[in-house]
């Protein structure tokens, strides 16, 4: 099946700092990714909609200054946080979609220090 | 806008008990529909969807749901609840089959099993 690889599955950086987070379509082609960001018991929230090849889209309130998406390839996307803060602590989850269902990586546990 | 609503944030039932969470959703097209759990500190598991045809669906570890488009509802449930059960469920509505087209999720329904 249908299989995203999300790296690395647990990272802690200090305070102003920037950190990268890879999702990978391991056999299928993902023109379109989508980022969510999970707060501690509570839901996934879409963050953006990147798109292969084109700037990704940002859903209201998210800043995409801090959070840059980067979807250079069709099977890579990443998200970098930049000047990373303590409150940019969260649990962050890309998924694609290659079929009529939906296929997440495992998700990235961000702490920042 | 899509929205979905899962009622009660917090389930609890005894094991071997019926479970039911409840999710239904606003829409103006034909949904898909999605279960998906996940553990404490894992990822998302798909439990089972509906996309067509049949409106009852059967997933995995026994869960099934069943879509009722007169009250827009797609409650989840499972006969025998067991101490495994107990995780964080999301409800999840897409609004069209393309691969741009993100999913939607509700609050989330924590269920603890008793023993």
């Amino acid at each position: 099946g249908a299989v995203v690889s999300q790296h690395p599955s647990r990272v802690i950086c200090k305070s102003g700092t920037s950190v990268k987070i890879e999702c990978r379509s391991l056999d299928f082609q993902a023109t379109t990714m989508f980022w969510y960001r999970q707060f501690p018991k509570k839901s996934l929230m879409l963050m953006a909609t990147s798109n292969e090849g084109s700037k990704a889209t940002y859903e209201q309130g998210v800043e995409k200054d801090k959070f840059l998406i980067n979807h250079a390839s069709l099977t890579l996307s990443t998200l970098t946080v930049t000047s990373a803060h303590p409150e940019d602590s969260s649990f962050y989850i890309c998924s694609a979609r290659p079929g009529s269902g939906y296929t997440f990586g495992s998700g990235t546990r961000l702490t920042v220090v | 806008a899509q929205s979905v609503t899962q009622l009660g944030s917090h389930v609890s039932v005894s094991e071997g008990a019926l479970v039911l969470l409840r999710c239904n959703y606003s829409s103006s097209v034909p949904p898909y529909l999605f279960w998906y759990v996940q553990y404490p500190n894992q990822g998302l598991q798909l439990l089972l969807k509906y996309t067509t045809g049949a409106t009852l669906v059967k997933g995995i570890n026994g869960f099934e749901a069943e879509f009722k488009k007169s009250e827009t509802s797609f409650h989840l449930t499972k006969p025998s609840a067991h101490m495994s059960d107990a995780a964080e469920y999301f409800c999840a509505v897409s609004y069209s089959d393309s691969g741009n087209t993100p999913l939607v999720f509700g609050k989330g329904t924590r269920l603890s099993v008793i023993a």
